[in-house]
């Protein structure tokens, strides 16, 4: 099976821009999250995603926003970017939704805010 | 917020040598995951252990986890030069279903040829 994808891979954006990065996860998995990474806060939970719903949130702003699709691709937004959001942001996929839930991760989107 | 705190920070070794990492959390757990992250790359899913185990193993791999400290620890048994990459471990709350980890900060293992 191929693994989980992002796209792109890397990204330079401007502060007040806005940004999409789109995740497919493996086949078969229809949970998928979203992760933020930087040196000072580590990997922090943004929000999960199952049959297009929203089944989880981490404690960011508004500014911060996902979908699903149903073919259990997902996006997420950040509007009005600042530079505090200059992160690897990291998306996983899961074949199940409780309990053992093992994350397969995808290599992640750079994302640089100038 | 992060749950989990993990020591040490970094740790170097020689190859053919063991290493140990520790976890420490604050909540009622589901299960603890240990992951590897190879240069900023994707993390890498190593084991599970459910909060009624108490001792796992996979490979060279050795995780264990005392629910009464909130602690885990992660050995790696006669390390190579392809061990070398950041260890996290995350945890799955009892009271949160879903795919929903919290990660410590991270171990940064050096295991020189």
């Amino acid at each position: 099976k191929a693994g989980v994808t992002q796209t792109p891979r890397y990204l330079i954006k401007t502060r007040g821009q806005q940004v999409t990065l789109s995740c497919s996860p493996i086949s078969g998995h229809r949970s998928v999250s979203w992760y933020q990474q930087t040196p000072g806060q580590g990997l922090q939970f943004l929000f999960e995603y199952f049959s297009e719903t929203q089944r989880n949130k981490g404690n960011f702003p508004g500014r911060f926003s996902g979908r699903q699709f149903s073919n259990s691709r997902s996006e997420m937004n950040v509007s009005t970017l600042e530079l505090g959001d200059s992160a690897l942001y990291l998306c996983a996929s899961s074949p199940r939704v409780e309990r053992d839930n093992e994350q397969f991760f995808g290599p992640g989107t750079r994302l640089t805010v100038l | 917020s992060q749950q989990g705190e993990e020591d040490p920070q970094a740790l170097s070794i020689q190859e053919g040598e063991n290493a140990t990492m520790n976890c420490s959390y604050k909540t009622s757990i589901n299960n603890l995951q240990w992951y590897r992250q190879n240069s900023g790359r994707g993390l890498v899913h190593l084991i599970l252990i459910r909060s009624n185990e108490r001792e796992k193993h996979s490979g060279r791999l050795r995780v264990t986890l005392d629910t009464s400290k909130k602690s885990s620890s992660l050995l790696i048994t006669a390390s190579r030069a392809a061990d070398t990459a950041s260890y996290f471990c995350a945890t799955a709350e009892e009271h949160n279903q879903g795919g929903k980890l919290i990660f410590g900060q991270g171990t940064e293992l050096s295991v020189k040829p």
